[in-house]
């Protein structure tokens, strides 16, 4: 089972700010294979990026992910207030599919 | 719209049964592969159960492995989670979720029904 870590476990920044969130995995990840979703309270995840950088349908382009092998990184280039919520990673490449444990972003 | 609706959940004792089902609408069913996932209270996300377009393809969580059992109706546009032998970890609000057919990634979620396992 691949194991991802998310770091850091919360981020504190103010709107306007550059947010960068990693996820480490415990092996190799395709990198067709990873995608980051955005879940704020009361509500289902939603996909915002797939394929390690192709955002998802609608997803504003301050979003953009990055990375290869073990690392990925998920950028918010300028914190808007409705980007305060979790962060997941996930890989769908190998079973079972994995989640990262999270990476809440809160206003400072 | 594209909307998948999930029902079934409640409170159960340790031991016991339920059923999840998830509506599929406004998408082709058929085309997609499904997923089950849950997040206990506070947690994070956690991959269940995943079927392909015509059930000839399925995999399990190890933890449920043996006790939950997927499977879809595609003339009903329908999803399913049989949970048998629930455990109070088994408490979780479960979301059924569609996989992009050409990326896999998880594109659509339904809002979930929760599921409580107390004595």
């Amino acid at each position: 089972e691949i194991v991802l870590t998310q770091s850091p476990g919360t981020l504190s920044l103010s709107p306007g700010e550059r947010a960068t969130l990693s996820c480490r995995a415990s092996q190799s990840v395709s990198s067709s294979y990873l995608a980051w979703y955005q879940q704020k309270p009361g509500q289902a995840p939603r996909l915002l990026i797939y394929g390690t950088s192709s955002r998802a349908t609608g997803i504003p382009d301050r979003f953009s992910g990055s990375g290869s092998g073990t690392d990925f990184t998920l950028t918010i280039s300028r914190l808007e207030p409705e980007d305060f919520a979790v962060y997941y990673c996930q890989q769908y490449g190998s079973s079972p599919w994995t989640f990262g444990q999270g990476t809440k972003v809160e206003i400072k | 719209e594209v909307q998948l609706v999930e029902s079934g959940g409640g409170v159960v004792r340790p031991g016991g049964s339920l059923r999840l089902s998830c509506a599929a609408s406004g998408f082709t069913f058929d085309d997609y592969a499904m997923r089950w996932v849950r997040q206990a209270p506070e947690k994070g996300l956690e991959w269940v159960s995943g079927i392909n377009w015509n059930g000839g393809s399925i995999g399990y969580a190890d933890s449920v492995k043996g006790r939950f059992t997927i499977s879809r109706d595609n003339a009903k546009n329908s999803l399913y989670l049989q949970m048998n032998s629930l455990r109070v970890e088994d408490t979780a609000l479960y979301y059924c979720a569609r996989a992009h057919y050409t990326t896999g990634a998880f594109d659509i979620w339904g809002q979930g029904t929760m599921v409580t396992v107390s004595s």
